[in-house]
Formats: structure tokens, C-alpha cells, sequence
């Protein structure tokens, strides 16, 4: 099993609204990544997560709120969401240095 | 972390072999090299990754010259279904979180 699977593929969601996206992968990898991207940009850094540890939070407002549950699932607790968050999140994991990273197929978030 | 630059877009025709290029002049020691291709509304594959010289699988090849301050990612025989953003990533990757993505180079293969 080489995917990495996100829930839900689409979301729409109000600005007052609390949901959560979900990752699962059962690689056995010990880093998981959250991305943002942007249409027609590239995937922005969020969050790294080592060994269940959040290891790299890259400045996210707090209306963004990682979860690792396990070493197969992360979350993103989303909180308050403003339209310019509006975008594709991507979830990765990869085994450890220098080894590729498996790329979800993302959440497309639109905020209204 | 070493930052990269790539064209911003190619234009190629079906069967030719395809070349791009990517710098990073301030690569470290303990840096590798790796090539992601995404698809509109799909996450990035992963393509190719190397340190040094010629690294060579099934879908591209990968060189790597000697002061490794730039490297070039190798197309062969490309088709209509090789159009796509190509991102160059260098770092040490997994739990470094080194995972950071340049603008990527946009490659539009014509019939």
C-alpha cells in the first residue's frame, strides 16, 4: 500500500464553521506534512510532524490546528476560516531523510 | 535552505526528449536533489531523486555535475500526458521537513 488518502476530497465550509481534513497512510512513515496550494502556485509548507511530534509549524495562523492521533493519521482541525483560505491541502509522508514523499490527492477547501 | 530556480515554463513536441534545468547554488553537504511532477488538482509524484552524478530509472534521468550547484532533469520521448509543473526540491527531506517547493517549471508537450 503506497497511497497516501485524504477525507474529504471536497469541502465547503462557512466562515463560522468547525471542520476537520483527514490523512491516513499505512507506509509505516515517520513524517507527515500538511501543505496549502495556492491555484497556480506550488504547495506551501504548513506542517511537519516527526514522530508524532509537531516539528515544523511555518507561521499557520491558529485558525489552523494539526493533529496526530497516531503514527497512520493526521489531522487539520480548521477553525474560523477566512475566503482566502480557499484552497487544495495536500497531506504527504515520507519514511525519513532523503527518501520520497507520497502525496495525497488533497482536500479542495472552499470558504464562504 | 538552498533555494532553487527553474524556468517558469517549457514548450516541447511529442517524441522529443526534454531537458530542465535547475539551480541551487547554495546546496550543503547533506543535500539531495529530487524532481516532483503535479497535475492539476493532484498532488505531486515523485519523479527522480539523486546527489551526485547520473541517476537514471524508468520514467527520467537525473544529472548532477560535479559542484552539484545545478542539476538537470531528463524527459525522454515525451508525450501529450507529460504536461505538467515540474518541481526541483533540494534538502535532506523526511523529517528535516526540507519538503519546500520552488515555482516549478510548467511543461506544455504539443502533438
Amino acid at each position: 500500500d503506497t497511497e497516501v488518502t485524504q477525507t474529504p476530497k471536497h469541502l465547503v465550509m462557512g466562515m463560522t464553521n468547525k471542520k476537520s481534513l483527514k490523512c491516513e497512510q499505512h507506509m509505516g512513515h515517520r513524517a507527515m506534512y500538511w501543505y496549502k496550494q495556492k491555484a497556480k502556485k506550488p504547495p506551501e509548507l504548513m506542517f511537519v510532524y516527526s514522530y508524532e511530534k509537531l516539528s515544523i509549524n511555518e507561521s499557520v495562523p491558529s485558525r489552523f490546528s494539526p493533529e496526530c492521533p497516531n503514527s497512520s493519521l493526521l489531522n487539520l482541525h480548521l477553525h474560523a476560516l477566512q475566503p482566502e483560505d480557499s484552497a487544495l491541502y495536500l497531506c504527504a509522508s515520507s519514511h525519513g531523510r532523503r527518501s520520497e514523499a507520497f502525496f495525497g490527492q488533497g482536500t479542495r477547501l472552499t470558504v464562504v | 535552505l538552498a533555494k532553487t530556480t527553474q524556468p517558469i515554463s517549457m514548450d516541447s513536441y511529442e517524441g522529443q526528449e526534454v531537458n530542465i534545468t535547475c539551480s541551487h547554488n547554495n546546496i550543503a553537504t547533506n543535500d539531495y536533489i529530487t524532481w516532483y511532477q503535479q497535475f492539476p488538482s493532484q498532488g505531486p509524484r515523485f519523479i527522480i531523486q539523486g546527489y551526485k552524478t547520473k541517476v537514471t530509472n524508468e520514467v527520467a534521468s537525473l544529472f548532477i555535475p560535479a559542484d552539484r550547484k545545478s542539476s538537470t532533469l531528463s524527459l525522454p520521448r515525451v508525450s501529450l500526458s507529460d504536461t505538467a509543473v515540474y518541481y526541483c526540491l533540494v534538502g535532506e527531506g523526511g523529517s528535516q521537513g526540507n519538503l519546500i517547493f520552488g515555482k516549478g517549471t510548467k511543461l506544455s508537450v504539443k502533438p
